[in-house]
């Protein structure tokens, strides 16, 4: 089945720095989404990308949808400790009765 | 705002127990889903419902059954709860590309 990878498993940065997730499959998918799960709650949209190399901000995030529809990136800018949490991308073959393909999710870690 | 709940944050049930995991959406989705996540495993699909009383089996439906009698309430059963389903259990709905998702049931099985 369809498959999206997202490595490392666990991302440690200090508070104010940048950071970097990028989420991969050897799937197309023609729609990517980022979720965000704080501790002890379900995952939220953050941003949601329809076009083959569109770039899409939501505040400090900012999310592009790689040209061969094969990949996406997540940027988080200044990091805050409310950054905290694990970072799901997704991905949807649109079509009838279609549905989410998750990544595995990074948890994300910010030292004050 | 638009709402999926799930009836309890937290469940402690003794193995063998028939287990009920019940979410209700307000937002008239058509589409429901039961996630299991675990560590290291990410989300994994369950079961899921295009409408009422329709069901499709997700990627691990082994030990689970699911019923839809109605458009905003999805059930997860358990028929006989097993350690090995001690999980943090997730519902969504949807009707287009994004899922809302419940806050989880954290159900522990002894």
């Amino acid at each position: 089945g369809q498959q999206l990878n997202q490595s490392p498993q666990s991302m440690f940065i200090q508070e104010g720095e940048d950071v970097s997730m990028n989420c991969t499959s050897s799937s197309i998918f023609n729609t990517w989404l980022w979720y965000k799960q704080d501790p002890g709650e379900g995952p939220v949209l953050l941003i949601a990308l329809y076009k083959a190399g569109e770039l899409t901000s939501n505040g400090r995030l900012t999310a592009q949808f790689g040209i061969t529809r094969k990949d996406s990136f997540l940027n988080i800018s200044a990091s805050i400790p409310s950054d905290v949490g694990i970072y799901f991308c997704a991905g949807l073959v649109t079509g009838a009765n279609s549905k989410l393909t998750f990544g595995k999710g990074i948890t994300l870690s910010v030292r004050p | 705002d638009v709402k999926v709940t799930q009836s309890s944050r937290y469940l402690v049930k003794r193995t063998g127990e028939k287990v009920f995991l019940e979410c209700v959406q307000d937002m008239d989705h058509e589409n429901m889903f039961w996630y299991r996540q675990d560590p290291g495993l990410g989300l994994r699909l369950i079961y899921f419902s295009y409408d009422v009383k329709m069901k499709e089996k997700g990627d691990i439906p082994e030990g689970y059954s699911v019923s839809r009698e109605k458009k905003e309430r999805f059930s997860l059963i358990l028929e006989s709860a097993s350690t090995n389903q001690t999980s943090m259990y997730l519902c969504a709905s949807s009707i287009n590309y994004g899922y809302t998702f419940g806050s989880g049931t954290r159900l522990t099985v002894v």
